[in-house]
């Protein structure tokens, strides 16, 4: 049981470029989220999505773009990377619970630089 | 919009010592509250979470939190704390739909021998 997969784990870009970040869980779960870590900021909410087919802005959406065309997986989407954008991005998923109490999964991360 | 503070942002404890670290959160409604720990280059592990029932939760590893309603708060304590528990620490709050966390910044702790 794999739990929260990402991919890749590292990647350095120039500005300007694309890339996509993806996520995959094997637990079945309906929620999924994109974070990103800065020094000193915290976990941020980028995106999230409460299920197949539908995707919702966080607390930082600006620059990104998601999809979750399965349920399994989740994909982060940069357009045109930007330094600001240099973070470590986490993927997380959980059950649908009542009143917000189940815990998140997190994956290992991906570690993001823009030149 | 919520927010979560951890005012501690470094601790340096020695190995035995006990550990506090403070958690607030400004949301006044129905909260669900939890610790995360991250050991340097891994992912964020849960400790322990509370949403309901008695207000003192136990986590593993000995790891312990108690919620105080009335000042907002959700501290996470340990009696005596080890060298491998060096890692940083998050507290969010999940409120609303979705289960969306909130985190606090995070407080580095450094066990010395």
């Amino acid at each position: 049981n794999a739990g929260v997969t990402q991919t890749p784990k590292f990647r350095v870009l120039k500005t300007g470029q694309s890339m996509t970040l993806l996520c995959a869980q094997d637990m079945n779960h309906e929620y999924m989220y994109w974070y990103r870590q800065d020094p000193g900021m915290g976990l941020r909410l980028i995106h999230y999505s409460v299920g197949e087919g539908t995707t919702a802005k966080g607390e930082v959406p600006d620059g990104y773009n998601v999809s979750r065309l399965k349920k399994q997986n989740f994909l982060l989407g940069l357009e045109s990377a930007a330094p600001s954008q240099t973070s470590v991005y986490f993927c997380a998923s959980s059950y649908r619970g009542r009143y917000s109490n189940q815990p998140q999964h997190f994956g290992d991360g991906t570690r993001l630089s823009i030149l | 919009a919520q927010s979560v503070s951890q005012h501690n942002h470094h601790v340096i404890l020695s190995e035995a010592a006990s550990l506090e670290l403070g958690c607030n959160y400004s949301y006044g409604g129905t909260v669900n509250l939890f610790w995360y720990v991250q050991y340097p280059g891994q992912h964020l592990q849960l400790l322990l979470k509370y949403f309901s029932g008695d207000p003192l939760v136990k986590g593993i590893k000995g790891f312990e939190a108690e919620f105080i309603k009335s000042k907002f708060s959700f501290n996470l304590r340990k009696p005596s704390v080890q060298w491998s528990d060096t890692a940083e620490y998050f507290c969010a709050v999940a409120t609303g739909t979705a289960s969306k966390l909130t985190f606090g910044t995070g407080t580095r702790l450094q066990v010395t021998l």
